[in-house]
C-alpha cells in the first residue's frame, strides 16, 4: 500500500524569507502524480502544485516549487517570498495513475512572522 | 479551476437523528466524487469513493449502514449520517474528480456537531 510521510508537523518562517516542507512516500508502482495542498483556516483545500511521475523537470507555480526525487521518493516543496497569506497546513498527496483516489500526509502547519 | 458546493457548512443535530450532507460539482460533470473525514488538526481520512448510478466503495472500518452515500447523478452526490451519535461530530469533506486529468476539486467541508 501506498504511504505518504510529512516528518515536520510545524514550520515557521519569516514573511519574505524562503521555507521548505518535506514530504516522502512509499510505492511500488511507476506511474502516479503527486500533489500538495494548502488547507487556510477557512477549511478549503486548495491545490498549490502538482508533478507528475514522468516528468523530470520539476513543477513551478509563481513562488511555489518542488524538488522532485524519484528515486529517493521524495516531494518537497519550497515557498519563496513568504507572505502572512501563506500560513496554513499543507498537506502532500499521492494518486496513482490508476485510481483516483488520494492518499494524504499528515500535514504541515506553517506559520508566517512579520 | 472547477467549483465543487458542499451544503450545509454547518449542521448540529440530535443524537439519534439523521443529517444529510450534499456535493455538488458546479460546472462540471463527476463520475466520481469522494468522501473524506477530518479530525481537529488531523489529515483527510478517506471513508469512501462515491461512483455515479452504482454503489459507494468504502474504506476499510467505515460502517456503509451508518454513512449512506447516494451519487444519483453525475453533479450530486450525498452522505447521509444516520443514527448519529456525538462521536461522529467531525469536519466532513467531499471532492470530485474532472477528468481526463481527474485533478480533485474539494468542497468546503461541513462541520457537523451532534449533541
Amino acid at each position: 500500500a501506498q504511504t505518504v510521510t510529512q516528518s515536520q508537523p510545524e514550520m515557521s518562517v519569516q514573511e519574505a524569507e524562503t521555507v521548505t516542507l518535506s514530504c516522502t512516500y512509499d510505492t511500488s508502482e511507476s506511474d502516479y502524480y503527486l500533489f500538495w495542498y494548502k488547507q487556510p483556516p477557512s477549511r478549503q483545500m486548495i491545490l498549490v502544485i502538482r508533478q507528475e511521475a514522468y516528468k523530470q523537470q520539476n513543477a513551478t507555480e509563481n513562488r511555489f516549487s518542488v524538488n522532485f526525487q524519484k528515486a529517493a521518493k521524495s516531494f518537497s516543496l519550497k515557498i519563496s517570498d513568504s507572505q502572512l497569506g501563506d500560513a496554513a497546513m499543507y498537506f502532500c498527496a499521492y494518486r496513482s495513475a490508476s485510481t483516483d483516489k488520494l492518499i494524504f500526509g499528515t500535514g504541515t502547519r506553517l506559520q508566517v512572522f512579520p | 479551476g472547477a467549483v465543487v458546493s458542499q451544503h450545509p457548512s454547518r449542521v448540529i443535530c440530535k443524537s439519534g437523528t439523521s443529517v444529510k450532507i450534499e456535493c455538488r460539482s458546479l460546472d462540471f460533470q463527476a463520475t466520481t466524487m469522494f468522501w473524506y473525514r477530518q479530525f481537529p488538526k488531523k489529515s483527510l481520512m478517506l471513508m469512501a469513493t462515491s461512483n455515479e448510478g452504482s454503489k459507494a466503495t468504502y474504506e476499510q472500518g467505515v460502517e456503509k449502514d451508518k454513512f449512506l452515500i447516494n451519487h444519483a447523478s453525475l453533479t450530486l452526490s450525498t452522505l447521509t449520517v444516520t443514527s448519529a451519535h456525538p462521536e461522529d461530530s467531525s469536519f466532513y469533506i467531499c471532492s470530485a474528480a474532472q477528468c481526463p486529468t481527474c485533478e480533485a476539486f474539494f468542497g468546503q467541508g461541513t462541520r457537523l456537531t451532534v449533541v
